[in-house]
């Protein structure tokens, strides 16, 4: 069946450097591709979305690129700031429901 | 728009007991899904409805595990004769199916916890 992998965590970076969460897919098809956020103490928030090949999908300086060839969706920001912390989950979707990878707890430092 | 909203967000129950969860969708939303959530995981999806049907149930959804979706607003998931690997957050999502896609919308999740 259709799955997601996703880079353990937790990731630690101090504020202002480069992230990368690695996000891998397995899929029959041609699925949707998701990043959600999870905010301690808050519910899931969708981050950022991409929906076929070479889609490049963006939001609050966060990206991450729709890869058929390597079914890859990585995550990827310039520049981490504190506010950054929580918890990312890569999601795909076939249909309607949503596949969630594990996911990857941030931590960012000042 | 008040968002997803979901009652109780703790409940501590005994094994064996029943339980009964409640989730509000965003009020014009006529997709309603249910998913589970343990601890180091990731949500896993249980049943989702399009107004009042429920279209799809995942495997993990026991017999021990009921959901209703009356008159197509709010939905109800109960799971019987509570086990100790219940234990878990149960998280309530809506979308509105409007063509292509669409996107869910969670609520903060109901923590249950069997003792």
């Amino acid at each position: 069946g259709d799955s997601v992998t996703q880079m353990e965590g937790p990731v630690t970076l101090s504020e202002e450097a480069f992230l990368t969460i690695n996000c891998t897919y397995t899929a029959t098809g041609y699925p949707s591709l998701f990043w959600y956020v999870q905010y301690p103490g808050e519910g899931l928030q969708l981050l950022l979305k991409a929906t076929k090949a070479d889609d490049k999908g963006s939001n609050k300086g966060f990206e991450a690129t729709y890869r058929k060839e390597t079914t890859s969706f990585h995550l990827e920001k310039g520049s981490v700031q504190v506010s950054d912390s929580a918890v990312y989950f890569c999601a795909l979707s076939n249909t309607d429901k949503l596949i969630f990878g594990t996911g990857t707890r941030l931590q960012v430092f000042p | 728009d008040t968002g997803v909203s979901q009652n109780p967000r703790h409940k501590i129950t005994k094994r064996g007991q029943n339980v009964t969860f409640r989730c509000d969708p965003i009020s014009e939303h006529n997709r309603l899904y249910w998913y589970r959530q343990t601890l180091g995981q990731g949500p896993e999806f249980l049943t989702y409805f399009q107004n009042e049907a429920q279209l799809e149930k995942s495997r993990l959804l026991s017999d021990r595990f009921s959901a209703e979706r009356p008159k197509g607003s709010f939905s109800t998931l109960e799971i019987q004769r509570t086990e100790q690997g219940d234990s878990a957050m149960y998280l309530c999502a809506s979308s509105l199916d409007v063509g292509g896609w669409y996107e869910q919308y969670f609520g903060p999740g109901t923590r249950l916890t069997v003792t």
